[in-house]
């Protein structure tokens, strides 16, 4: 069974340019969760979606969107990059119907660099 | 409001010790508590959950931990280390089916030779 893609795995932008990362959960996951990982601030979450609704939402600036599709498979968007957000943006899949039972599964992680 | 707490952003013990990392949470309502391992440049391994039932869980690569509901904690030790379980390590706790799950900082583990 496959476990949890993320592409891509790098990335480098520029300030206030936008970003979109992309996330495929196990086959038959329908529960998607974002963490942002930094160095000072550690794994922090921005978002989960089940069944292509925002179920739980972390303190982020809305400049942090993501979505949900069809098929499970979700999408996170950074609009007008800062050098803040350089950081290892982290997807999660979970069977259960929620975050809080079961497992989550993560990715690899795509390393993002704002120059 | 809920939270986790882990004592120790960095812990350093020989290879052959025993492995002691420490998690206290808070919570008005009963918890589910996960550890979690990360090694580098990859993403997080479960590495064993607390739900219900038996307080003593056992999980992979022989690390075990106890949910002690009068000490608000999940401590996860390890009776003997490898210099394969350098890796960072994180605490984590929800409350419902339906709750996001709240991360620790983090625990670097380092195992000196």
């Amino acid at each position: 069974k496959a476990g949890v893609t993320q592409t891509p795995r790098y990335l480098i932008k520029t300030r206030g340019q936008q970003v979109t990362l992309s996330c495929s959960p196990i086959s038959g996951h329908r529960s998607v969760s974002w963490y942002q990982q930094t160095p000072g601030q550690g794994l922090q979450f921005l978002f989960e979606y089940f069944s292509e609704t925002q179920r739980n939402k972390g303190n982020f600036p809305g400049r942090f969107s993501g979505r949900q599709f069809s098929n499970s498979r979700s999408e996170m968007n950074v609009s007008t990059l800062e050098l803040g957000d350089s950081a290892l943006y982290l997807c999660a899949s979970s069977l259960a119907g929620g975050t809080g039972v079961g497992e989550q599964f993560f990715g690899p992680g795509t390393r993002l660099t704002v120059l | 409001a809920q939270s986790v707490t882990q004592l120790g952003s960095h812990v350093s013990v020989s290879e052959g010790a025993l492995v002691l990392l420490r998690c206290n949470y808070s919570s008005s309502v009963p918890p589910y508590l996960f550890w979690y391992v990360q090694y580098p440049n990859q993403g997080l391994q479960l590495l064993l959950k607390y739900t219900t039932g038996a307080t003593l869980v056992k999980g992979i690569n022989g690390f075990e931990a106890e949910f002690k509901k009068s000490e608000t904690s999940f401590h996860l030790t390890k009776p003997s280390a490898h210099m394969s379980d350098a890796a960072e390590y994180f605490c984590a706790v929800s409350f419902s089916s339906a709750s996001k799950i709240i991360f620790g900082s983090g625990t670097r583990l380092s195992i000196r030779p």
